[in-house]
């Protein structure tokens, strides 16, 4: 397809699991943003991509999270030993060049119970 | 503070009425301003680029203020169709990093 894909939809992990969640951008896109986006909020940065290099990682919560986009196109966001706040639905982002929209996925919403 | 400030609202307003929603941010830097609609577990979605200039596009009008660092939503005529969370979004574009900051978000319902 032509949009942002990401898997899997939905997630449901055990506390202390540990989850990988997956973002194919759109073809050509430079730029990938991961967001956080709790029930009732707003997205909350966690990570920027361009190309292959991790330009911005101040987002990301705590060393359990790691995001990685080894060939500069699909992402994956590694959550290590899952805890209950970390449930939330995790969108992914991409975009062409600077200053220009972003266009998002449908999100990966996950629960840890 | 936060780098990108709303009103949570909730706005209830009647259809046919005129909205108007405010954004502030911090950082005077930043380059690119979108508003952004979310639909309830949807992804966002671009509405519309707000330019210096000011732009409309059909029932709504955006407007960037750079010196007092804030950012307007108008909507005119509501339609029913609007009820939406109304995100904005800073794209702070620094050097070689592009970090695009959304504010929490302000949600409005139309009712009949």
């Amino acid at each position: 397809g032509a949009g942002v894909s990401q898997s899997p939809r939905y997630k449901v992990a055990k506390r202390g699991q540990d989850v990988a969640l997956r973002c194919d951008p759109i073809s050509g896109h430079v730029s990938l943003f991961w967001y956080q986006q709790a029930l009732g909020q707003g997205p909350e940065f966690l990570t920027y991509f361009q190309n292959e290099a991790q330009l911005d990682k101040s987002g990301l919560p705590s060393d359990r999270f790691f995001a990685e986009r080894p060939e500069g196109s699909v992402s994956t966001l590694k959550i290590q030993r899952t805890q209950q706040e970390d449930s939330a639905v995790y969108l992914c982002a991409s975009g062409g060049t600077e200053n220009t929209e972003a266009f998002f996925g449908q999100g990966t919403r996950l629960t840890v119970v | 503070r936060k780098e990108v400030e709303q009103d949570p609202g909730p706005f209830n307003v009647p259809e046919g009425a005129t909205v108007a929603f405010n954004c502030t941010y911090s950082n005077s830097a930043s380059q690119s301003f979108f508003w952004y609609r979310q639909d309830c577990r949807k992804e966002p979605k671009l509405l519309m680029s707000v330019y210096s200039s000011g732009n409309e596009d059909g029932r709504f009008t955006a407007q960037l203020n750079r010196a007092s660092q804030y950012i307007s939503l108008l909507i005119r005529d509501s339609k029913l169709s609007d009820s939406a969370t109304y995100l904005c979004v800073v794209n702070k574009g620094y050097s070689s990093a592009s970090k695009i900051i959304f504010g929490s978000g302000t949600r409005l319902s139309i009712r009949p």
